[in-house]
């Protein structure tokens, strides 16, 4: 039913290095995606949103890509940071309103 | 206010009592939603307003289930007979324009229901 599918489920890493998280969609038709962080406690906040014809795109440390032939998308965490330590949740839109959320990739930092 | 704001940030029910949630968006903004956040899932949809009107309520998961947005800005979601099913993080959001796929959804911290 889920046409958001995250991996890893979770993750430990230690701060300063560097780790991938991975979003596998089946949502059609495809208008966006949005890779959100939401830290224990708070709603998520965007991190990224990209197009169909976007490849590739940053927001600071973080670095969002997207193969929309293969329907696969990723988010690359650079020299982690305690303040990484969140969930991090793939979003597909479709062409309307509603958004279709992943169960979330939950990230540790450990110092 | 800067943000979405929720109220209250927890509520404890037991089975059977009615609970009603509050959301005030983003002044100014046009669309709301409302999701349901099961506890290690992605959010679930439940409902959708432009301005006062209810263009949406396919998510809402039974009819005890209930919104409104009388005057165009703060929602009310009301769960009449709550059951233990209903324990979750209901979470409010809203969006500047009306809410064709690429507008941006800020969303609130959410209230955490519990129902013993």
């Amino acid at each position: 039913k889920n046409q958001v599918e995250q991996s890893p489920q979770s993750l430990i890493i230690l701060e300063g290095k560097n780790c991938t998280l991975q979003c596998n969609y089946t949502v059609s038709p495809f208008s966006n995606l949005r890779w959100y962080k939401q830290d224990t406690g708070r709603g998520p906040v965007s991190l990224t949103i990209m197009t169909f014809s976007e490849n590739t795109k940053s927001n600071g440390r973080y670095t969002a890509t997207l193969d929309a032939d293969t329907k696969q998308s990723s988010l690359h965490i650079t020299a982690s940071q305690l303040s990484d330590s969140a969930s991090y949740i793939c979003v597909v839109s479709a062409a309307d309103y509603k958004l279709s959320f992943g169960a979330g990739t939950t990230v540790t930092v450990r110092a | 206010g800067a943000g979405v704001s929720q109220s209250p940030r927890y509520k404890v029910a037991k089975r059977g009592q009615d609970v009603a949630l509050r959301c005030d968006p983003i002044s100014g903004h046009v669309s709301l939603f409302w999701y349901q956040q099961a506890l290690g899932q992605g959010p679930e949809f439940l409902t959708y307003f432009q301005n006062e009107a209810q263009l949406d309520k396919s998510g809402l998961p039974s009819d005890r289930f209930f919104a409104e947005r009388p005057e165009g800005s703060v929602s009310t979601l009301k769960i009449q007979r709550t059951q233990q099913e209903d324990s979750a993080v209901y979470l409010c959001a809203s969006s500047l324009g009306l809410s064709y796929s690429y507008n941006e959804q800020f969303f609130g911290p959410g209230t955490r229901l519990t129902v013993l």
